[in-house]
């Protein structure tokens, strides 16, 4: 029973380039949320999917950042012309959601993440 | 003021000693309470998981939630170099999860 599997696990692109980060949920999950860690910091959420709709994106960069799952396939988080600022971690979680009283939660599970390095 | 307040350390302890890790949060509306840990270049794994007020205890973790002071604890007893890692608190907000910034701790044989 795979886990979440995200790739690439490394890339490296240089400023102005297009990044491309995927993600696939573990089997049965049909809520993705992509995460972004800096080195020596937190995890600072970006943006919650499910399938075929973005439910919060409260976290997104309002320019160059996207973030899609659709109905087949991988979750995709694409960075338009990269900057340096860009450069972290940036890991994808997925859920089986269980509403428990008036809060819907459930315990995400994550995949290694995907390194970006901007050059 | 941050949602989540964490320590972020670094803690070196030596083998054996009992770890205390801690958050504060802001919103009272949260209602559910995690701690997760990080091994170093991995993602994070569920440790612990509370809802109420009070302990929870799984083997050498304990996780102490204190609503009325929007405070969170982690203990770790007999702590082990495997202990070694980042470990982050985590709070159930409207949809997502908000993680404080990750203590980093270290373990010493």
């Amino acid at each position: 029973n795979a886990g979440v599997m995200q790739n690439p696990r490394h890339l490296v692109r240089r400023r102005g380039q297009e990044a491309r980060l995927r993600c696939s949920p573990m089997k049965g999950h049909s809520h993705v949320y992509w995460y972004r860690q800096l080195p020596e910091e937190g995890l600072k959420f970006m943006v919650y999917l499910q399938k075929e709709n973005i439910i919060d994106e409260s976290g997104m960069p309002k320019e160059r950042f996207s973030a899609e799952f659709p109905k087949e396939g991988p979750s995709i988080l694409r960075i338009q012309q990269v900057v340096r600022g860009d450069s972290a971690a940036y890991f994808c979680a997925s859920s089986l959601l269980i509403q428990k009283r008036e809060v819907s939660t459930g315990e995400l599970f994550f995949g290694e993440g995907s390194r970006l390095t901007v050059l | 003021q941050k949602e989540v307040e964490q320590d972020p350390g670094p803690l070196s302890v030596p083998e054996g000693a009992i770890v205390s890790l801690n958050c504060t949060y802001s919103n009272s509306a949260f209602q559910y309470f995690m701690w997760y840990r990080q091994y170093s270049r991995k993602g994070p794994e569920l440790l612990m998981y509370t809802y109420s007020s009070g302990n929870k205890e799984d083997g050498r973790f304990t996780a102490q939630v204190d609503k009325s002071s929007k405070y969170i604890s982690l203990f770790i007893r007999d702590s082990q170099p495997s202990d070694s890692a980042t470990y982050l608190c985590a709070i159930q907000g409207a949809q997502k999860l908000v993680f404080g910034q990750g203590t980093r701790l270290t373990i010493n044989p």
